[in-house]
C-alpha cells in the first residue's frame, strides 16, 4: 500500500513565525487532502490539492504530483494554529486506501 | 453547510454496557466513514458505507457493529467493550473526493 511521510514530526514557533510542513507519498495519487486537528480532537479540512497550488488566507499549499510530494505553508502563525497536520492520499477518490501520515505537530506560543 | 455532527461529545461505558455512537450530515453525501483514533496516532479506518451498503470492514471486532439507517444517518453500535477500545471515534462523509469529519466522540471504556 501506500506510505506516507511527513516532515518534522513536531515544531514550535514563536507567534508571528513562518513554516513549512512536508508530506512525501510513496505512489502516485488521485487524491492529497491536508487537515488540522485542533486540541479539542476536530479534524478540519485545510486543502484539497492533488496537484498544483492553493491558497486560503495564511495557509498555501502546493502538491507537485510528479515528485511524489506536498507542502503546507503557514505565515504569520497564530496560537490557534496549534494542534496536528495530517496529510492524506489516496489512489483515486471513491474510499479505499485514504491513507492518513503520522502527522506534524505544531505548537504556536505567544 | 458542510457539517457532519456526531453524539453524544464523550461517553464513559462499562464493559457490560451497550450504546450507540450516532453521526449525521445533510449535505447529501453517499459515502460515510467510522474512524477510530488513539492518542498521538493517525485516524484508522473502520468501516465505509457507500449508498447505505457496507463496502468496506477493516477487520474491525464484532463487538462494534455499525448500521446506516438512511443516506443521512450512521450509527456505531458498541457491546463488551475492551479497555484498550477507549479512543477518539471519528465520523467522516465525503463527495468527489473531499472528505468531512464531525467533531468526534471520545469514548472511555472501564
Amino acid at each position: 500500500g501506500i506510505q506516507v511521510e511527513q516532515s518534522p514530526p513536531d515544531l514550535i514557533l514563536q507567534e508571528g513565525a513562518n513554516s513549512t510542513l512536508r508530506c512525501n507519498f510513496s505512489d502516485s495519487v488521485n487524491n492529497l487532502q491536508w487537515f488540522h486537528q485542533n486540541p479539542w480532537g476536530q479534524l478540519i479540512n485545510l486543502f484539497y490539492i492533488p496537484s498544483g497550488t492553493k491558497q486560503n488566507g495564511r495557509l498555501s499549499a502546493t502538491t507537485v504530483a510528479t515528485e511524489r510530494y506536498s507542502l503546507l505553508y503557514i505565515s504569520s502563525s497564530q496560537t490557534t494554529d496549534s494542534g496536528v497536520y495530517f496529510c492524506a492520499v489516496a489512489i483515486n477518490n471513491y474510499g479505499q486506501n485514504f491513507v492518513f501520515g503520522p502527522g506534524t505537530r505544531l505548537s504556536v506560543l505567544p | 453547510d458542510t457539517e457532519v455532527t456526531q453524539t453524544p461529545k464523550h461517553l464513559v461505558m462499562g464493559m457490560t454496557n451497550k450504546k450507540s455512537l450516532k453521526c449525521e450530515q445533510h449535505m447529501g453525501h453517499r459515502a460515510m466513514y467510522w474512524y477510530k483514533q488513539k492518542a498521538k496516532k493517525p485516524p484508522e479506518l473502520m468501516f465505509v458505507y457507500s449508498y447505505e451498503k457496507l463496502s468496506i470492514n477493516e477487520s474491525v471486532p464484532s463487538r462494534f457493529s455499525p448500521e446506516c439507517p438512511n443516506s443521512s444517518l450512521l450509527n456505531l453500535h458498541l457491546h463488551a467493550l475492551q479497555p484498550e477500545d477507549s479512543a477518539l471515534y471519528l465520523c467522516a462523509s465525503s463527495q468527489a473526493g473531499k472528505r468531512y469529519f464531525g467533531p468526534g466522540t471520545r469514548l472511555t471504556v472501564l
